[in-house]
């Protein structure tokens, strides 16, 4: 199994909603990654977890909170999003953290209204 | 600061042609390269990889240049076919687990 799950595969919700993005791993990768990406701009990274441990988290706003549950789940808990917020949102994970190859989801497209 | 660029936005080629796709980056500490290709609508799919201690890879009818001296990089792409279309990023991994990619190039491939 070389995939990396998310769900769901489109989400809109409003300004006021809690919602959470989910992804999952089987292949024993110990780093996970959360990317946004809007349109034609590359991914940018928000959060990387290693050994379920919050690692790296690229200044971004609460209202975006990351959850680690166990070694394959990643979860992306949103809440209080802005119009602005809508993107592509891209769950990765690899064997470590850094220097080895990245495998992406499909990605998450967030339409907040 | 650290950064990772592309030189052209857009490239179109004729199938069958070889597409070169450059990349520039500026952190020469950076010891570890990646090719995605992205698909409309789908996530960034690996291609090929390269760590600073060689200066060429080959994959299946793709390979991978580094030149640390300019601190450039260049995905060829052999015998290019219309499912080649897509964008390309390149990204620079710091061994500190932020992988910064580049700002993509749209390849087109025509018939």
């Amino acid at each position: 199994d070389t995939e990396v799950t998310q769900t769901p595969k489109h989400l809109v919700m409003g300004m006021t909603n809690k919602k959470s993005l989910k992804c999952e791993q089987h292949m024993g990768h110990r780093a996970m990654y959360w990317y946004k990406q809007k349109a034609k701009k590359p991914p940018e990274l928000m959060f990387v977890y290693s050994y379920e441990k919050l690692s790296i988290n690229e200044s971004v706003p609460s209202r975006f909170s990351p959850e680690c549950p166990n070694s394959s789940l990643l979860n992306l808990h949103l809440h209080a999003l802005q119009p602005e917020d809508s993107a592509l949102y891209l769950c990765a994970s690899s064997l470590s953290q850094g220097g080895t190859e990245a495998f992406f989801g499909q990605g998450t497209r967030l339409t907040v209204v | 600061g650290e950064s990772v660029g592309l030189h052209l936005p857009t490239l179109s080629v004729q199938e069958g042609d070889n597409s070169i796709i450059n990349c520039a980056y500026s952190n020469s500490a950076s010891d570890y390269f990646i090719w995605y290709k992205q698909e409309s609508g789908k996530g960034p799919q690996f291609i090929i990889d390269i760590r600073s201690n060689m200066d060429k890879r080959q994959g299946q009818r793709v390979t991978v240049l580094l030149n640390k001296t300019v601190k450039h990089l260049s995905l060829q792409i052999a015998a290019t076919q219309p499912g080649d279309s897509a964008v390309y990023f390149c990204a620079e991994d710091n061994q500190g687990g932020k992988l910064i990619f580049g700002q993509g190039t749209e390849l087109s491939v025509k018939p």
